[in-house]
């Protein structure tokens, strides 16, 4: 067990449909982190949430948006996404520029 | 904008070898240096930290160098194991700003 949780472990959305990803942590961490990975490519941080800032990478499509309700929870919620987000997308958290701890990611298939 | 870089991008080596993985990063103003497993399907897995203000961090086998002034990073894995196979990826921390930058990752097999 990692200490932080993502569900589901696997998703298949069609383009139009709407889902969320949810990632819980237990660590009394308070930052926590969306990553997308991709076949062939680098992680790429989408959004940090870190002392109640948020911080996005400004190439993230708006039909991705990220919601932190408290230091605990993290959720993605997806609508009208295209084939090419299908991936492997990752929820981590940390104290603040500590040692990242790392879900065991949403598999995401979008048909 | 912080750029890191790691070679080779797959390893495959005997069991028993003594190893070393490389990262490199364009931008010296860090705040720390991360090093990552990441088994096929899962998430990453912390291994070592090393502060900008350290030159290495050592965890039983694995042990991790920084040389902030010429950018570089080493992983040293001693008496390789077949279950020291997974990817290997190293990250930085810049002083500015709140975002971890990864490297590309080293594919490391260790054959039986």
């Amino acid at each position: 067990e990692t200490g932080v949780t993502q569900t589901p472990r696997h998703l298949v959305m069609g383009m139009t449909n709407k889902k969320s990803l949810k990632c819980e942590q237990h660590l009394g961490h308070n930052a926590m982190y969306w990553y997308k990975q991709s076949a062939k490519k680098p992680l790429e941080l989408m959004f940090v949430y870190s002392l109640e800032e948020r911080v996005e990478n400004n190439s993230v499509p708006s039909r991705f948006s990220p919601e932190c309700p408290n230091s605990s929870h993290l959720f993605l919620h997806l609508h009208t996404l295209q084939p090419e987000d299908s991936a492997l997308y990752l929820c981590a958290s940390s104290r603040y520029r500590g040692a990242l701890h790392f879900g065991n990611g949403t598999r995401l298939t979008v048909t | 904008k912080q750029e890191v870089t790691q070679i080779p991008a797959a390893l495959s080596v005997p069991e028993g070898e003594n190893l070393v993985l490389n990262c490199s990063f364009t931008d010296s103003a860090i705040y720390n240096l991360q090093w990552f497993r990441q088994d096929p399907g899962k998430g990453l897995t912390s291994l070592l930290l090393i502060q900008s203000s350290q030159r290495e961090q050592t965890s039983g086998r694995l042990n991790a160098s920084l040389d902030k002034s010429s950018g570089r990073s080493t992983l040293y894995i001693a008496a390789s194991q077949p279950g020291d196979s997974a990817t290997y990826l190293c990250a930085v921390y810049n002083n500015a700003g709140n975002m971890l930058t990864f490297g590309g990752g080293t594919r490391l097999m260790v054959k039986p």
